[in-house]
């Protein structure tokens, strides 16, 4: 238990679809991130937010939006995907960003399947 | 540019012998470097971290790590390898931004 928490833990979605991933951590921490981990891959950083501020965006497609609405909470909300955006959505936080403080503790993840 | 290498993409170890993963970097200035392991179905757990200081850092679950600035490396070990070590394993770095670079990961595989 890392007190990063991640639901739903596997989605199915069809291409149409709209659907959120969800990212909540009791940690304290100012910032938070999203990352994709592809098969044979190596992690992907995706999106940045430090004190509910968006400070990255790592050339995403719009087709995924976060959301952070305060500093516990971060949303990927999801729209018309691919079948190639099929992978492990992981979210972690930081106490900063700084690198002596960005020790990050990761949530276990959603599956997402993209039909 | 910034860059980390993990050049074994799996490794298979008996249970008790002893473990090692290399993990090369490139990087203009000090580095912060990170283990991290993804046990299967779970998120990532780190294992150690190096900012500065003794070069030989102890992290959880009986693992250490050695950073040689001369070699540019930080590589893995653990004397004695239990069945549950059995897990794909990530060298990190992060540049003075906070942005974390993850190697492509280690497999490691433990048999009887």
């Amino acid at each position: 238990e890392t007190g990063v928490t991640q639901t739903p833990r596997h989605l199915v979605m069809g291409m149409t679809n709209k659907k959120s991933l969800k990212c909540e951590q009791h940690l304290g921490h100012n910032a938070m991130y999203w990352y994709k981990q592809s098969a044979k891959k190596p992690l992907e950083l995706m999106f940045v937010y430090s004190l509910e501020e968006r400070v990255e965006n790592n050339s995403v497609p719009s087709r995924f939006s976060p959301e952070c609405p305060n500093s516990s909470h971060l949303f990927l909300h999801l729209h018309t995907l691919q079948p190639e955006d099929s992978a492990l959505y992981l979210c972690a936080s930081s106490q900063d960003r700084r690198p002596m403080y960005n020790e990050q503790f990761f949530g276990p993840g959603t599956r997402l399947t993209v039909l | 540019a910034q860059s980390v290498t993990q050049p074994d993409i799996h490794i298979t170890v008996s249970e008790g012998a002893s473990l090692e993963l290399r993990c090369n970097y490139s990087y203009g200035a000090t580095p912060y470097l990170f283990w991290y392991v993804q046990s299967p179905g779970q998120g990532l757990q780190l294992l150690l971290k190096y900012f500065s200081g003794d070069t030989l850092v102890q992290g959880i679950k009986g693992f250490e790590a050695e950073f040689k600035r001369s070699q540019s490396s930080f590589n893995l070990r653990k004397p004695s390898v239990h069945w549950s070590d059995a897990a794909e394993y990530f060298c990190v770095l992060t540049d003075s931004w906070g942005k974390l670079q993850f190697g492509a990961g280690t497999q490691v595989v433990v048999t009887p």
